[in-house]
């Protein structure tokens, strides 16, 4: 199985910073990963799929990037609707989701 | 639009096993595969396999292979996963996602508490 790590699993940041999630494969997975946001109490939320392809009705402050094992998303000025888990999920070979990094405001 | 509308909850024994459905609306049911995943209190995702409803082919997670039984029926345009044998590991909210490359719909999710 490959195994997806996030990092770092918690994040604490302000209103208006930069924020960079990680996301990195056991194994190349060929761009084959997607991003999701996750609020407590809800389903998750389909925001890049296929590495950077930013999802219908997202808002652009939100991107993503990477290749071969290492994946980033980044939101360019953190809002507070922000505050939320964020999921990275590779569907190159036996889908996996990564575990996790909980996003709060400092 | 694009709904998919989930079952209710359910509380089940240990050993019994539970049938749940998703129910699209909004689009040509057979034009997506549906996938489901399974999150345990508080904790990441896992994904147990999906259906094509075209073709009723299945693709399971090994983990689950023995435990879910991926089914549709285009008539009614709802997909059902039925989870047997359940045990206290399998309490958990399961959720049907519609697949276009990424998961951009989902049901509200079913939360599954096994008790006795």
């Amino acid at each position: 199985d490959i195994q997806m790590t996030q990092s770092p699993p918690v994040l604490s940041a302000s209103v208006g910073d930069r924020v960079t999630l990680s996301c990195k494969a056991s194994q190349n997975i060929n761009k084959n990963l997607d991003w999701y946001q996750q609020k407590h109490g809800e389903a998750p939320k389909l925001l890049i799929y296929y590495t950077n392809n930013l999802q219908t009705g997202i808002p652009s402050r939100f991107s993503g990037s990477g290749s071969g094992t290492d994946y980033t998303l980044t939101i360019s000025s953190l809002q507070p609707e922000d505050v939320a888990t964020y999921y990275c999920y590779q569907y190159n070979s036996g889908p996996t989701f990564g575990a996790g990094t909980k996003l709060e405001l400092k | 639009q694009v709904k998919l509308l989930q079952s209710g909850a359910a509380l089940v024994k240990p050993g019994d096993s539970v049938k749940m459905s998703c129910k699209a609306s909004g689009y040509t049911f057979t034009d997506y595969i549906i996938h489901w995943v399974k999150q345990s209190h508080g904790k990441s995702l896992e994904w147990i396999g999906y259906i094509n409803p075209y073709s009723g082919g299945t693709n399971y997670n090994e983990k689950f292979k023995s435990k879910a039984t991926l089914t549709v029926d285009k008539s009614s345009s709802t997909a059902y996963m039925e989870f047997s044998r359940l045990t206290s590991e399998d309490s958990a909210i399961y959720y049907c996602a519609r697949w276009i490359g990424g998961f951009d719909y989902w049901g509200q999710g079913v939360m599954v508490t096994v008790s006795s």
